[in-house]
């Protein structure tokens, strides 16, 4: 029962560098939602999406892109690497809103810009 | 005023102790309330959920939702060095209103043998 799986565990990047962290669920959720945790300051939601082809930002979506072709899968794309991106990225999926919204997080993955 | 506050800690108690983790929130909106406990190095995980005003129990542990202060409480009974974790609290609005689920900034508590 795998549930929501990221991939790559860990990371190192140059700066200016590029890389997409990956996301699948297995739930048949319709949402999907990528947090970036930084120590101190609690989770701030970077993009979500309500479903395959629809995606929306989130408090702090600079830097960062997503696409959601499939309802199993929701990549996180950094085009150039900033040292203000070192944190640890959570993805995370619900069946919707209100009642719904209990939300199941995959294992994080923890990046580094140098 | 931030939309959810939750005390940092970090909270220290020895093993068997009582715990109360608290949040206060703004909104009168959010009628979900949740609890997420989150091991280091690992992701939330979801402890506690509840809907408006109450109290739900589930084992050593008891979730209560005050609507009329805009307070929501975590007890934990005899407590083990197994609860050693950070914990978040989570609330929604009701469907209509949106799709965001509000954290806490969490609490981190440690629990001494």
């Amino acid at each position: 029962n795998a549930g929501v799986t990221q991939t790559p565990k860990f990371r190192i990047l140059k700066i200016g560098q590029s890389m997409t962290l990956q996301c699948t669920q297995d739930m048949n959720h319709n949402y999907m939602y990528w947090y970036r945790q930084d120590p101190g300051m609690g989770l701030k939601l970077i993009y979500y999406s309500v479903g395959a082809g629809i995606t929306d930002k989130g408090e702090v979506p600079n830097g960062y892109n997503v696409s959601r072709s499939t309802t199993e899968d929701f990549p996180l794309r950094l085009e150039l690497a900033a040292p203000s991106q070192t944190s640890v990225y959570f993805c995370a999926s619900s069946y919707g809103r209100g009642s719904k919204n209990i939300q199941y997080f995959g294992a994080g993955t923890r990046l580094s810009v140098l | 005023q931030k939309e959810v506050e939750q005390d940092p800690g970090p909270l220290s108690v020895p093993e068997g102790a009582i715990v109360s983790l608290n949040c206060t929130y703004s909104n009168s909106a959010f009628q979900y309330f949740m609890w997420y406990r989150q091991y280091s190095r690992k992701g939330p995980e979801l402890l506690m959920y509840t809907y408006s005003s109450g109290n739900k129990e589930d084992g050593r542990f008891t979730a209560q939702v005050d609507k009329s202060s805009k307070y929501i409480s975590l007890f934990i009974r005899d407590s083990q060095p197994s609860d050693s974790a950070t914990y978040l609290c989570a609330m929604s609005p009701q469907e209509q209103a949106g799709t965001a689920l509000i954290f806490g900034k969490g609490t981190t508590l440690s629990v001494s043998s």
